[in-house]
């Protein structure tokens, strides 16, 4: 059974930093993209970065660049982002997911909650 | 980066009835456009992909249609579980959303 399991969220102070992780299991992790995808309580989702199955490529939303790194750990199976610089409208709960082998997200973890306030 | 529209924002339907909500993107996409639905308190759920195939176990009232920059989904007849938030997402470049369409109950 895929599983997804965030952590590392929590409240930080705007213009500090905070590093999300995502532990994986259930599926051989280093063949497959992932992504890390926010969602303001009640609002949509958006999409805030991706890293290819190797330590490739990665993409991310014009909102974090340069202020987010996507990373992960194949040994370990888990992905990463690290947020720096954050700022109030970083406040959302972020998941974690896996995508598949036709291109779109076919696991969600349940998501971490990240409050940025003073 | 590229743009999704979606439209309505909210769509009100009775039960039985047909729902049929859209998406745009600012630029082509071929067919690389996915439908999710997400209820609250849970993660969104893949009802469709490559513009009109169904994801496993998907009833086969969800239907997808479209291609390059204007997309549809369409549910024939809707059920009491259907309404929720629905959400396209293009993947010919990463990945953007839409910012939703609410199907509520009329």
């Amino acid at each position: 059974e895929v599983q997804l399991v965030e952590s590392g969220g929590g409240l930080v102070q705007p213009g500090r930093s905070l590093r999300l992780s995502c532990a994986a299991s259930g599926f051989t992790f280093d063949d497959y993209a992932m992504h890390w995808v926010r969602q303001i309580p009640g609002k949509a989702l958006e999409w805030v970065s991706g890293i290819s199955w190797s330590y490739g490529p990665t993409a991310y939303a014009d909102s974090v660049k340069g202020r987010f790194t996507i990373s992960r750990d194949n040994a370990k199976n888990s992905l990463y982002l690290q947020m720096n610089s954050l700022r109030a409208e970083d406040t959302a709960l972020y998941y974690c997911a896996k995508e598949g082998r036709v291109g779109v997200v076919s696991y969600w973890g349940q998501g971490t909650l990240v409050t940025v306030s003073s | 980066e590229i743009v999704m529209t979606q439209s309505p924002a909210t769509l009100s339907v009775s039960p039985g009835e047909r729902a049929t909500l859209s998406c745009r993107a600012s630029q082509s996409v071929s067919s690389n456009l996915a439908w999710y639905q997400q209820k609250p308190g849970q993660a969104p759920r893949l009802l469709i992909y490559g513009a009109s195939t169904r994801a496993t176990g998907i009833p086969a009232r969800f239907s997808g249609s479209g291609s390059g920059t204007e997309f549809t989904l369409t549910i024939s007849s809707l059920q009491s579980e259907d309404f929720a938030v629905y959400y396209c997402q293009q993947y010919n470049n990463w990945y953007t959303f839409g910012q939703g369409t609410k199907l509520e109950i009329k």
